[in-house]
């Protein structure tokens, strides 16, 4: 079974760019999740997806940030502009509906 | 505020000992999750404990939920140094159909040497 594929792999921006993020779940799983780890902290959630529609998106900075999973397959968190303390890396899983998360290999974003 | 706390944050260990790492929640929860993290990596599932008393083993890890407590522990047994990695503990605040909406803890580094 094929895992959650993320693209890039690493991301280097200059701050007040634009960024965009790509993440392809598990075949079958309805459920995607975006989540932020800043360097020596554990994951942050930043936005909940079931099928295309958004679950739960109550931490997502929504001045800057914002995702989408238009025909309930692949995903794109997108961040317009980038600040400094957005330095981290984007982590997407994937989830059967009620089921254990699946984590992707992320997406490290340096912002300088 | 939700909260996960893990300690010790740091944990060097000598092959062949064992130690324990303890994770304490804020709420309740039915469902808290162990995660391995190797520099670099994504996170991998460990263990998912579902109700009190739940006590799970994989090799020489052993994880256990107290909901009472509001406490679980990962057990390391006799560790070796393919156990080097940073662990984290997570509870599901949301039941239900909203499963998967994880709190984490800060995690903790275990380097494991000779």
């Amino acid at each position: 079974e094929a895992g959650v594929a993320q693209s890039p792999r690493y991301k280097i921006i200059e701050k007040r760019q634009s960024v965009a993020f790509w993440c392809n779940p598990i075949s079958g799983h309805a459920t995607l999740y975006w989540y932020q780890q800043i360097l020596g902290q554990g994951p942050k959630l930043l936005i909940q997806f079931q099928n295309n529609g958004v679950v739960d998106d109550s931490q997502l900075p929504k001045d800057r940030f914002s995702a989408e999973r238009l025909k309930g397959v692949d995903s794109t968190l997108k961040i317009q502009p980038a600040k400094l303390e957005d330095s981290a890396v984007y982590l997407c899983a994937s989830s059967r509906q009620g089921k254990k998360l699946f984590f992707g290999s992320g997406t490290q974003l340096s912002v300088l | 505020e939700l909260k996960v706390e893990q300690n010790p944050l740091f944990l060097s260990m000598q092959e062949g000992k064992n130690y324990t790492i303890y994770c304490n929640y804020s709420t309740t929860s039915d469902r808290l999750y162990w995660y391995r993290q190797d520099p670099g990596k994504s996170l991998e599932s460990l263990f998912v404990l579902l109700s009190n008393g739940a006590v799970k083993q994989e090799g020489r890890l052993m994880a256990s939920l107290d909901t009472k407590a509001r406490l679980s522990t990962l057990h390391i047994t006799a560790a070796v140094h393919d156990l080097s990695a940073t662990y984290f503990c997570a509870y599901d605040y949301a039941g239900g159909t909203s499963y998967g909406k994880l709190t984490f803890g800060q995690g903790t580094i275990l380097t494991v040497h000779p």
